[in-house]
């Protein structure tokens, strides 16, 4: 059975402290695997889409990785508008682009 | 665009009434999904329609069904609602040529 654990489920940080969030999965034929960024009270917004072990994607101040069993979100520099909720989420074999999701990690940086 | 839009944004319902929530998108996307989203669950995948013409059920399909009434719109109807319903629920899309799906505002609905 496809499955997504994200930790920790909620972390605090202090504006410029780094850190990185954890996306754990086990998925027959990974299609895909993709971050959202959820802010209260609005739906999902797409940040990131990585396919194989080895691949790394930047926007900004956020970067993700992956290898064959997990993703990390690492956070460079945070801004107290970088807090939000973080999704991750896993594409198996099938073609409908069915998504499983992990639970989230919630993301507060003060300033 | 304006992308992936839902109506309602509230319903309050009292147990046994029913309803229809409606979804619609303007990026010619094929593929439609709703999801609900409770705290500690995460998103769940109720019903998709992969394409105009077909749908099937998610992972918490019992008490729901859908209409994909053409490409740009995909319904959500609850029958006879009951308090498990209570939810947030999100319409998503995706492109033939995308794998990302991209969200719509959703709809806070409660049942009493």
């Amino acid at each position: 059975e496809d499955q997504v654990t994200q930790s920790p489920e909620a972390l605090r940080l202090q504006e410029g402290e780094s850190s990185s969030l954890n996306c754990s999965y086990t998925v027959s034929g990974l299609r895909g695997l993709f971050w959202y960024r959820q802010d209260p009270g609005k739906g999902p917004e797409f940040l990131f889409t990585l396919y194989s072990a080895g691949e790394e994607k930047e926007k900004e101040r956020l970067k993700a990785t992956l290898t064959k069993k997990e993703s990390f979100l690492h956070i460079t520099a945070p801004k107290p508008e970088d807090s939000a909720t973080y999704l991750c989420a896993v594409q198996g074999s099938s073609n409908t682009g069915k998504l499983i999701f992990g639970q989230g990690t919630t993301l507060q940086v003060k300033p | 665009n304006a992308g992936v839009t839902q109506t309602p944004k509230f319903q309050v319902l009292k147990t046994g009434q029913s309803m229809t929530l409606q979804c619609a998108q303007d990026m010619n996307h094929n593929s439609m999904y709703w999801y609900r989203q409770d705290p500690g669950m995460g998103l769940r995948l109720i019903y998709y329609s992969a394409s105009e013409g077909t749908t099937d059920k998610g992972e918490v399909p019992n008490g729901y069904n859908v209409s994909r009434l053409n490409k740009r719109e995909f319904s959500l109807r609850l029958e006879s609602a009951a308090p498990s319903q209570t939810s947030v629920y999100f319409c998503a899309s995706r492109g033939l040529a995308d794998n990302e799906q991209f969200f719509g505002p959703g709809t806070r609905l409660t049942v009493l």
